[in-house]
C-alpha cells in the first residue's frame, strides 16, 4: 500500500528566507505526486501535480517540487518565503495506474513565517 | 464553473443526536472523498467511493459513521449517535485524474 511521510510537523522561516519542505513517499512504482496548501481559515488548494516527464514542477505562488525517484522524495521549495506562505502543507501521492486510484496523503506541515 | 459545495456549513448539534452532512461534488468527477479534520491536525481520510466500485470504508472510525453517494454525484456523511469527539470539519473532495477538489467543509460542533 502506498504511504507519505512529511517529517516536519512545523517549521518556522524568516521572511526572505529560501523554504524546503520534504515529503517522502511509498509505492512500488512512479507514482502521482501532489501538494496541496490550506491557508488559516481556507479551504485546502492544489499547488502543483507530478504525473510524468519532467522532474522539477512549477506551481502556484512561486513554489516548484522535484521528484527524485532515487530518494523517493518530492520536496516541496521556495527561494524566498513571504509572510502569506504562513500556511499547511499536504503531501500527497497516488497510483500511476488504472483501476483503484484513491489519493493517501501525509499528515502536513505546518509553516510559520517570522519577521 | 461551480467548485464542490457542502451543507450546511456550521452544524451544532446535542450529544446522541444523528447528523447528515451533505456533498455536492463537481459535474462528472467519478472520485469522491470525506476527511475529518480536528483543530489543530491533519486530514483524516473517512472513506472514497470511485465510480461504481464498492466505497472504501477502511477510515470510518466507528459503526457511527456511513456515507453513501447517490446517482454516482451527491454524497451524504450521517453521523449516529454524535459524540463529543466528532467534533470537527468535515471535508468532501471530489478528484478528476487524483486531482482533488475540495470544498469548504462543514463544521461539526457537538454539544
Amino acid at each position: 500500500a502506498q504511504s507519505v511521510t512529511q517529517p516536519d510537523i512545523h517549521i518556522t522561516v524568516s521572511e526572505g528566507a529560501s523554504l524546503e519542505l520534504r515529503c517522502n513517499y511509498s509505492y512500488g512504482a512512479t507514482p502521482y505526486l501532489f501538494w496541496y496548501v490550506q491557508s488559516p481559515g481556507q479551504g485546502l488548494q492544489l499547488l502543483l501535480k507530478y504525473f510524468s516527464g519532467d522532474t522539477l514542477v512549477q506551481g502556484i505562488k512561486g513554489f516548484e517540487a522535484e521528484f527524485k525517484r532515487s530518494q523517493s522524495s518530492f520536496n516541496l521549495r521556495k527561494p524566498s518565503v513571504h509572510w502569506s506562505d504562513a500556511a499547511e502543507y499536504f503531501c500527497a501521492v497516488g497510483p500511476n495506474s488504472g483501476g483503484y486510484q484513491k489519493v493517501t496523503f501525509g499528515i502536513g506541515t505546518k509553516l510559520q513565517v517570522i519577521p | 464553473g461551480a467548485g464542490v459545495s457542502q451543507s450546511p456549513s456550521n452544524k451544532v448539534t446535542e450529544k446522541g443526536k444523528d447528523v447528515e452532512l451533505r456533498c455536492d461534488p463537481i459535474s462528472g468527477h467519478t472520485a469522491l472523498y470525506w476527511y475529518r479534520q480536528s483543530l489543530g491536525q491533519g486530514l483524516e481520510f473517512l472513506i472514497y467511493f470511485q465510480g461504481n466500485s464498492a466505497p472504501d470504508k477502511s477510515g470510518l472510525p466507528s459503526d457511527r459513521f456511513s456515507a453513501e453517494r447517490t446517482g454516482g454525484s451527491v454524497s451524504t456523511l450521517t453521523i449516529q449517535r454524535t459524540q463529543q469527539e466528532d467534533s470537527a470539519v468535515y471535508l468532501c473532495a471530489s478528484s478528476f485524474l487524483q486531482e482533488q477538489y475540495f470544498g469548504p467543509g462543514t463544521r461539526l460542533t457537538v454539544t
